[in-house]
């Protein structure tokens, strides 16, 4: 069964702090991961895309990681700022649908 | 370059009756992709269609869903008979023609409420 799970559920830091999310999945056969941010009531926003083939993919001051193998990503955020606060999802492309995580609801305290 | 566009952002429907969920993707994709995100859960892969086409439904519930992507005009996502658990977001995503894997870009969803 494909299953993606993000840890952790939650995360409350102050600005500033660089932080990090992860994502497992069960099934590494995947064709690629995507990074997500969903504001409260709104649409998703793509923030990363990582092949299959890659290792990593870096945008301004966030770099997610692949290890697929082990079946592991991880969204590396530097510097955080209060608009960083959001839900983030990793989610995971097999065949012609992604597997979503639940998310990590991000809070970033000024 | 608009994104993807859905409409109506909002929906309030009562018990039996009929939801029609339409979807623009993004200028050159041919490619559309539905999902649901239910209160407290995660989103959920429905259906992916091309032009004409339904490819993969396996995540269509069996009964009063269906979708349809024509080869003129928007995607739609149509629920018939409502009930209140099909309250939830519908989100449409879009992505290119097929020959790489590429992102999938989402709209911003229609929520629906069924009363």
């Amino acid at each position: 069964k494909q299953e993606v799970t993000q840890i952790p559920a939650a995360l409350s830091v102050p600005e500033g702090e660089n932080l990090v999310l992860n994502c497992s999945f069960t099934d590494s056969a995947i064709y690629n991961l995507q990074w997500f941010r969903q504001d409260p009531g709104k649409g998703l926003t793509s923030l990363l895309l990582i092949q299959s083939s890659q290792r990593e993919q870096t945008s301004g001051r966030l770099n997610a990681s692949l290890d697929k193998s082990s079946g592991r990503s991880t969204l590396y955020i530097a510097a955080s700022q209060p608009g960083d606060s959001a839900t983030y999802l990793c989610a995971v492309e097999y065949g012609n649908k992604l597997v979503f995580g639940a998310g990590t609801i991000l809070r970033v305290k000024s | 370059n608009a994104g993807v566009m859905q409409n109506p952002r909002h929906l309030v429907r009562r018990r039996g009756q009929e939801a029609r969920l339409r979807c623009s993707p993004m200028k050159g994709h041919s490619h559309v992709y539905w999902y649901r995100q239910l209160p407290e859960e995660g989103l959920k892969f429905m259906v992916y269609l091309q032009k004409e086409n339904i490819i993969d439904e396996s995540g269509m519930p069996k009964e009063r869903f269906s979708a349809e992507f024509p080869k003129e005009g928007p995607s739609i996502l149509r629920i018939q008979q409502v009930v209140r658990g099909d309250s939830a977001a519908y989100f449409c995503a879009s992505s290119p023609p097929s020959g790489s894997r590429n992102e999938q870009f989402f709209g911003p969803g229609t929520r629906l409420t069924v009363l």
